[in-house]
């Protein structure tokens, strides 16, 4: 089991390009949470989805913050344009059902905005 | 709506220093509780867990958790922390939708 595998690890880009995160799902999980992590807020829950479909994505700070499951093993979460207030560890993380027996987190992307 | 608090932010211990970390958490029905772990620069990994059964739950590295339904809490405890216990501990309560996360605890253990 490879567990949940994000990309990048770090990203380090200018204020008004473009960002995608990458995470890949643990096979056989159904569930999949974006979160974003700063010394602020903590750990923010961004959206959700289940069986590919988002559930809530009351936390997505604004319209420049979009996410998607294109199939059931993979999301991305795209930052256009980025501000530097973006800067943030972004984790994803997959469960087996909608949360309630437990996630399993990824390593993780640190994003600098500059 | 549910909701999970922590109590301490910031806790410091020596070495051998008995651990307790407070958490409540709102009523939502089926009571499924966590906690989790994140050394510095690392994601959360999953220390224990409660579903149901025995209200003391025993995880990895040596910690527990109790489960006080009457209260609403599910403290982590450890009988003597390490240094390598310096990290920060998340409580989380689950239901049918997601987990919702305390706002963590700072744990800085000293030599």
């Amino acid at each position: 089991d490879a567990g949940v595998i994000q990309s990048p690890r770090h990203e380090v880009t200018e204020m008004g390009q473009e960002v995608t995160l990458r995470c890949k799902l643990i096979s056989g999980h159904n569930s999949l949470f974006w979160y974003r992590q700063t010394m602020m807020r903590g750990l923010e829950l961004l959206i959700y989805f289940n069986n590919n479909v988002p559930i809530d994505d009351s936390g997505m700070p604004e319209d420049r913050f979009s996410a998607k499951m294109p199939n059931a093993s993979f999301s991305t979460l795209k930052i256009q344009p980025s501000e530097p207030r973006d800067s943030a560890v972004y984790f994803c993380a997959s469960s087996t059902t909608a949360g309630g027996y437990g996630y399993t987190f990824g390593s993780g992307t640190r994003l600098t905005v500059v | 709506a549910q909701s999970v608090s922590q109590h301490n932010h910031h806790v410091i211990l020596s070495e051998a220093a008995s651990l307790e970390l407070g958490c409540n958490y709102s009523y939502g029905g089926t009571v499924n509780l966590f906690w989790y772990v994140q050394y510095p620069g690392q994601h959360l990994q999953l220390l224990l867990k409660y579903f149901s059964g025995d209200p003391l739950v025993k995880g990895i590295k040596g910690f527990e958790a109790e489960f006080i339904k009457s209260k609403f809490s599910f403290n982590l405890r450890k009988p003597s922390v390490q240094w390598s216990d310096t990290a920060e501990y998340f409580c989380a309560s689950g239901g049918y939708n997601k987990l919702i996360f305390g706002a963590g605890t700072r744990l800085a253990v000293h030599p």
